[in-house]
């Protein structure tokens, strides 16, 4: 079965460096999104993409985030220059109808 | 704005004992989607069960049962004889309209041998 894969699983960086996520949704997926996970909390929404933008984005997706699909198969998330809040779980997730399919998640690491 | 409440944080149980975990839900779109999802110690979500606002038939698969109530908001989740490989952190998500999913704060559940 078709599954969102993530690389790297842990990714440690140094404070105001750039980090890039990277997924890769199932192929006849039309809709790719990201999550993240501060340890022990909710899993909150960040962006949502289709049709090569931008859906939807929360409160929480400010200008040091942007997305991108750069060819026909990666879905990339890109943090400009890190701060230590942003150390979580992330997750990429894609659909073609529902539910969503969820990859198993980058852990970022923040020093 | 959509909202998902579960207001148990924690749960513990010994194994063979019924558990329900709770969730409510406000939205104000007539058409959403309602989940569970499953994050066992190694981290990854794993979908459990969907359900449509115009599906309110509850449903059972093997030891798991949902009871979806539109007139209280609530879509509540019961685990029948639970076994230690239960313990996880259990989401419940909403998605209304094109709306992305919204998870509530989750419910972790311990099962005791």
């Amino acid at each position: 079965e078709p599954e969102v894969t993530q690389t790297p699983s842990h990714q440690v960086t140094q404070m105001g460096q750039e980090v890039i996520l990277r997924c890769v949704p199932i192929s006849n997926h039309l809709y790719f999104y990201w999550y993240r996970q501060i340890l022990g909390q909710k899993v909150e929404f960040l962006v949502s993409f289709y049709n090569n933008e931008i859906s939807e984005k929360s409160e929480i997706f400010d200008d040091q985030f942007s997305v991108e699909r750069p060819d026909g198969s990666n879905f990339t998330l890109k943090i400009r220059s890190t701060k230590l809040e942003d150390s979580a779980m992330y997750f990429c997730a894609s659909r073609a109808d529902r539910p969503l399919d969820f990859g198993p998640g980058t852990r970022l690491t923040v020093t | 704005a959509q909202k998902v409440t579960q207001a148990q944080t924690e749960i513990s149980v010994v194994e063979k004992e019924d558990v329900t975990l709770d969730c409510v839900y406000e939205t104000r779109d007539t058409t959403y989607y309602l989940f569970w999802y499953k994050q066992p110690p190694s981290g990854e979500l794993v979908f459990l069960i969907r359900r449509n606002s115009f599906d309110e038939q509850n449903e059972i698969s093997g030891r798991y049962s949902w009871n979806f109530q539109k007139s209280t908001s609530s879509f509540n989740f019961t685990i029948t004889a639970s076994q230690v490989v239960d313990s996880a952190v259990y989401f419940c998500a909403l998605s209304g309209g094109r709306r992305a999913l919204t998870f509530g704060s989750g419910t972790r559940l311990q099962v005791q041998p």
